[in-house]
């Protein structure tokens, strides 16, 4: 069956360090990843789209990597700051089709 | 910066009630969606809507559900007859073209609670 799982458990990290987030997929092929910010009971906001041969794609502090060997996207968020705590969501277009499908999401906490 | 709104924040409709959800999309954006998240659950994709139809529907979206883009600027999820199971918040986003290279931009979402 067709998955985008992250890691559904809390990530605490100290402020200053790099926080890293998994997506894994399994029986899709996307041509693009996305990641998403989700602060509660806000709606998601766009942060980075990766391209599948495109391995690495940044944006001031994030970076974001896509392997489409193993199906898995790495998000990091260098130097962290507590106003980076939120939930952080990975996205990807079903092929195909215009259905977009999130993974559940990985709360972040960045302790001051 | 543009951005969606929606309309209400928060509804509160009996079971078995119509009920309406409203968003109002950027301007210029061409592809449509809703979504909905049940507390404490992922972002589930409903429908995709372009050119007045539906792009594409996830099973979700049952006969209980349709969309309108009554005019220029709406955009509109009808649920027939509530049930308590429709409990949740409901986003809308728009995008500029419907390819996955391009980001969606979503609302604050209305939270939908059926008593």
């Amino acid at each position: 069956s067709q998955k985008i799982e992250q890691n559904s458990e809390a990530l605490n990290i100290q402020e200053g360090k790099t926080a890293t987030l998994t997506c894994n997929y399994t029986n899709y092929s996307p041509a693009y990843l996305q990641w998403y910010r989700q602060d509660p009971g806000r709606g998601p906001v766009f942060l980075l789209l990766i391209r599948e041969n495109e391995k690495e794609k940044r944006k001031e502090r994030l970076k974001v990597t896509f392997d489409t060997t193993l199906k898995q996207s790495l998000f990091h968020i260098t130097a962290s700051q507590p106003a980076d705590s939120a939930t952080y969501l990975c996205a990807l277009e079903a092929s195909g089709t215009y259905k977009y499908i999130f993974g559940t999401g990985t709360r972040l906490k960045v302790l001051a | 910066e543009p951005e969606v709104t929606q309309t209400p924040s928060h509804q509160v409709t009996q079971m078995g009630q119509e009920v309406i959800l409203r968003c109002v999309p950027i301007s210029n954006h061409l592809y449509f969606y809703w979504y909905r998240q049940i507390l404490g659950q992922k972002v589930e994709f409903l429908v995709s809507f372009y050119n007045n139809e539906i792009s594409e529907k996830s099973e979700i979206f049952d006969d209980q559900f349709s969309v309108e883009r009554p005019d220029g600027s709406n955009f509109t999820l009808k649920i027939r007859s509530t049930k308590l199971e429709d409990s949740a918040m409901y986003f809308c986003a728009s995008s500029e073209r419907g390819s996955s290279n391009q980001p969606q931009h979503f609302g604050d979402g209305t939270r939908l609670s059926i008593l």
